[in-house]
């Protein structure tokens, strides 16, 4: 089945760059989208279709694509960034089958 | 304003059957593809399966299908998932969304929790 593999962990400094990647056969004909999930939460969508941010999610926030490499940035960490981060894709049968990244905790101190 | 409200989660047994609901308000449920997404204690988010907005298609993850069913009632503004043949991994806070994957915004419910124990 198809899978995204993401780095277990990233730490960065607060007002430093983080910077995780989401890898994926599929990538370079399929969106991603990059979820935050805080404890307790539901995930919250901070990237969509790549590089595209909704509304309410700061500017620090980016996304870009490249092959069969998804990228969220974050710009200017800060400590309440810190959470898990999760990529979101589809698979490439034609049927619309969802699939999430293993999952990046990002630490910031 | 969008919600999603879960509802059906419980202790079962393994090898049991349960029925998810979700209630969904604030759009035009009809319209809209949608989603169960699960989360096992302590573990990463896993998409579990779609429906389209009308009903006629859906898919699953590997490790569901044939076991869960997914299905909708647009009359009734709700989302079902029917879970049989229950194992311990299907332990997990089960979430609907109205995902941004396949429409303009990103909508989830707060969650039901199952958990599949003897």
């Amino acid at each position: 089945s198809y899978e995204l593999t993401q780095p277990p962990s990233v730490s960065v400094s607060p007002g430093q760059t983080a910077r995780i990647t989401c890898s994926g056969d599929a990538l370079p004909k399929k969106y991603a989208y990059w979820y935050q999930q805080k404890s307790g939460q539901a995930p919250v969508l901070v990237i969509y279709e790549d590089s595209k941010r909704p509304s309410g999610i700061p500017e620090r926030f980016s996304g870009s694509s490249s092959g069969t490499m998804a990228t969220l940035t974050i710009s200017g960490a800060q400590v309440e960034d810190e959470a898990d981060y999760y990529c979101y894709s589809t698979d490439s049968s034609g049927n619309h089958r969802g699939v999430f990244g293993t999952g990046t905790k990002v630490t910031v101190l | 304003e969008v919600q999603l409200v879960e509802s059906g989660g419980g202790l079962v047994q393994p090898g049991g059957s349960l029925r998810l609901s979700c209630a969904a308000s604030g759009f035009t449920f009809s319209s809209y593809w949608m989603h169960w997404v699960r989360q096992a204690p302590g573990k990463g988010l896993v998409w579990v399966s779609r429906i389209n907005s009308d009903g006629s298609s859906t898919s699953y993850a590997d490790s569901v299908k044939g076991r869960f069913t997914i299905s909708r009632d647009n009359a009734k503004n709700t989302l079902y998932l029917q879970m049989n043949s229950l194992r311990a991994e299907d332990t997990a806070v089960y979430y609907c969304a109205r995902a941004a994957w396949d429409s303009s915004g990103d909508y989830w419910g707060q969650g039901t929790l199952v958990t599949v124990s003897s």
